[in-house]
């Protein structure tokens, strides 16, 4: 099967302007996850869409970042404006949804976007 | 906050020998997952084991859980230069209607050829 696809894989851009991260999930997957990976930690949740709603945002800085599941397949990640302290890894994973809940299942990782802000 | 997290933070190794990776964590759990990530790439899940089970084998790997001790190990046996990566832990808790999973911080291992 293919695996989730990202792109960009890469993105440098200035403090205060704007940025688009595109996922594309594995066929059939209903979980979708949106984590913040900076330099030397774990992966931060900051989202999870069931379907086309949202499960969980409590860690989203919503007054900069918005995201959204169109249709219940593709999502987008967007920050407005973006700040230094946003520079990282964004991955996109996707997951089965199955008896007892989407974290009973292994998450698909795609490769992630790296994004740097100057 | 980090729920998990690893103990050593980094590993060096030779070919060969085995590798011991160290999570610990602070709530109880639903399950707990073990994921690989390679310098640049995305994270490859391991094995996941269930708060019921105490040890779980895959291959080369040998997964164990102390609910008890609130922890867990990652052994990976004979070790190879292609498992040089960071090894995270994640746990599944359940939160209201969320299904949550948080990584640790990692364990870089690097096996010297």
């Amino acid at each position: 099967e293919a695996g989730v696809a990202q792109s960009p894989r890469y993105k440098i851009i200035e403090k205060r302007q704007s940025v688009a991260f595109w996922c594309n999930p594995i066929s059939g997957h209903a979980t979708l996850y949106w984590y913040q990976q900076i330099l030397g930690q774990g992966p931060k949740l900051l989202i999870q869409f069931q379907n086309n709603g949202v499960v969980d945002d409590s860690q989203l800085p919503k007054d900069r970042f918005s995201a959204e599941r169109l249709k219940g397949v593709d999502s987008t990640l967007k920050i407005q404006p973006a700040k230094l302290e946003d520079s990282a890894v964004y991955l996109c994973a996707s997951s089965p949804t199955r008896g007892g809940g989407a974290a009973n299942s292994p998450l698909h990782f795609g490769n992630g976007t790296r994004l740097t802000v100057t | 906050s980090q729920q998990g997290e690893e103990d050593p933070q980094a590993l060096s190794i030779q070919e060969g020998e085995n590798a011991t990776m160290n999570c610990s964590y602070k709530t109880s759990i639903n399950n707990l997952q073990w994921y690989r990530q390679n310098s640049g790439r995305g994270l490859v899940h391991l094995i996941l084991i269930r708060s019921n089970e105490r040890e779980k084998h895959s291959g080369r790997l040998r997964v164990t859980l102390d609910t008890s001790k609130k922890s867990s190990s990652l052994l990976i046996t004979a070790s190879r230069a292609a498992d040089t990566a960071s090894y995270f832990c994640a746990t599944a808790l359940v939160s209201g209607s969320a299904r949550q999973l948080t990584f640790g911080s990692g364990t870089q291992l690097t096996v010297l050829p």
